[in-house]
């Protein structure tokens, strides 16, 4: 059974970027996708790009295009979202979700990452 | 893009009674790439049902799920203290969205 492991909360200035990671064990990486999703506090679910490892270049949501960056390291089962400036409505708990294809059901999930934009 | 329109906002209730929650697609969806979720406070979503009306493994049978096209149902036939929480449909048929989500909560 898969589990996904993120890194801790991040407080960063507007304009600046984050890089969050997820951490997979307990199954295989290679051959699913692993998705980012957000949640900004009170609110609902968006989802904002996923990668196959086999397959190389991640997909993005056309809201986050050109400002969110997906990377996947076979070598160290990790996968990476990287959102570059920043606001602060970014403010949100930020998911990795393993899913069969880009687009797709997620199961398991990360435990999710906050970030919080504040200058 | 198919936007999801779940109903309603947030529903009271007893625990033991019925709960049924409502997801309708601005297109239609193949029931095969509609799916519910549930999170509770603090948590990550658990997913619950696929295919519409699938359960995931470990869901327990007082979950259901039906529909087709554009409307779709979630049912769960008594509600137990662990249900409370908020559930949330996704489709993936053309890119993917998120319903706004529905609260059950304790009446």
């Amino acid at each position: 059974q898969m589990q996904l492991v993120q890194s801790g909360a991040e407080v960063k200035r507007p304009g600046s970027s984050v890089k969050v990671s997820c951490k997979a064990s307990g199954g295989t990486f290679n051959n699913y996708a692993l998705s980012w999703v957000r949640q900004a506090p009170g609110q609902g679910l968006e989802w904002m790009g996923g990668i196959i490892p086999i397959f190389g270049p991640a997909k993005y949501a056309q809201k986050f295009q050109g400002r969110v960056t997906i990377t996947a390291d076979e070598s160290t089962t990790t996968a990476y979202m990287e959102l570059s400036s920043l606001r602060s409505d970014d403010t949100a708990v930020y998911f990795c979700a393993r899913g069969g294809n880009y687009f797709s059901w997620f199961d398991p999930w990360g435990q999710g990452t906050l970030v919080t934009v504040s200058s | 893009e198919i936007v999801l329109t779940q109903s309603p906002d947030t529903l009271s209730l007893s625990p033991g009674e019925r709960a049924t929650l409502y997801c309708r697609a601005s297109q239609t969806v193949s029931s095969n790439y509609l799916v519910w979720y549930q999170q509770k406070p603090g948590q990550a979503p658990r997913l619950l049902m696929y295919d519409a009306s699938s359960r995931a493994t470990g869901i327990p049978d007082r979950f259901s799920g039906s529909g087709s096209g554009t409307d779709f149902t979630l049912t769960i036939s008594r509600l137990e203290p662990e249900d409370f929480a908020v559930y949330y449909c996704q489709q993936f048929g053309r890119s993917q969205t998120f319903g706004q989500g529905t609260k059950v909560e304790i009446k």
